[in-house]
């Protein structure tokens, strides 16, 4: 049973560029989490998805990043215009349902240059 | 103040040491508790999840979650150099997001 897969794992953008990162989720698993985090800080939680809906997006900055989880395909996390300060590593999670083990990928590191 | 503290270490043990890592936070609406570990350059890995107060056990990490203190423990007995990462715990109130803590970074010595 393949874990949360995201992809790609390393990805450089020049400042004003779009990013876009993906998670497929566990088998099984309709909750998907992203977070970031940035060198020496835990994560930080941006937004929680459930097929098609949003259900949580308190911790995403207010402009420039959206997020997404189709009826198909993976969740992707989308930072438009990216910026020095967007470097981080960026997590998706994903559960079976609320209250349970979420199960994290290996992330994907965004470099701004 | 931050909802979660943990100390951020080192913490530098030898093998075969106990370990004990903590966190404590303010929030009295958790209730669901975690651990994970995160090696360099890696997805945190899920060692333990409890839910309310008590002990939870599990080879050679013990969880212990104590409400009325809002403190919670990782204990690991028998350390292995393999343990060396960064142990990060992690609270929900049973909603959604998870609040982890900064993370304690650990050496285990052989």
């Amino acid at each position: 049973n393949a874990g949360v897969m995201q992809n790609p794992r390393h990805l450089v953008r020049r400042r004003g560029q779009e990013a876009r990162l993906r998670c497929s989720p566990m088998k099984g698993h309709s909750h998907v989490y992203w977070y970031r985090q940035l060198p020496e800080e835990g994560l930080k939680f941006m937004v929680y998805l459930q097929k098609e809906n949003i259900i949580d997006e308190s911790g995403m900055p207010k402009e420039r990043f959206s997020a997404e989880f189709p009826k198909e395909g993976p969740s992707i996390l989308r930072i438009q215009q990216v910026v020095r300060g967007d470097s981080a590593a960026y997590f998706c999670a994903s559960s079976a349902t609320e209250n349970t083990e979420a199960f994290f990928g290996q992330g994907t590191r965004l470099t701004v240059v | 103040q931050k909802e979660v503290e943990q100390d951020p270490g080192p913490l530098s043990v030898p093998e075969g040491a106990i370990v004990s890592l903590n966190c404590t936070y303010s929030n009295s609406a958790f209730q669901y508790f975690m651990w994970y570990r995160q090696y360099s350059r890696k997805g945190p890995e899920l060692l333990m999840y409890t839910y309310s107060s008590g002990n939870k056990e599990d080879g050679r990490f013990t969880a212990q979650v104590d409400k009325s203190s809002k403190y919670i423990s990782l204990f690991i007995r028998d350390s292995q150099p393999s343990d060396s990462a960064t142990y990060l715990c992690a609270m929900s109130a049973g909603t959604d997001k998870l609040i982890f803590g900064t993370g304690t970074r650990l050496q285990v010595f052989p």
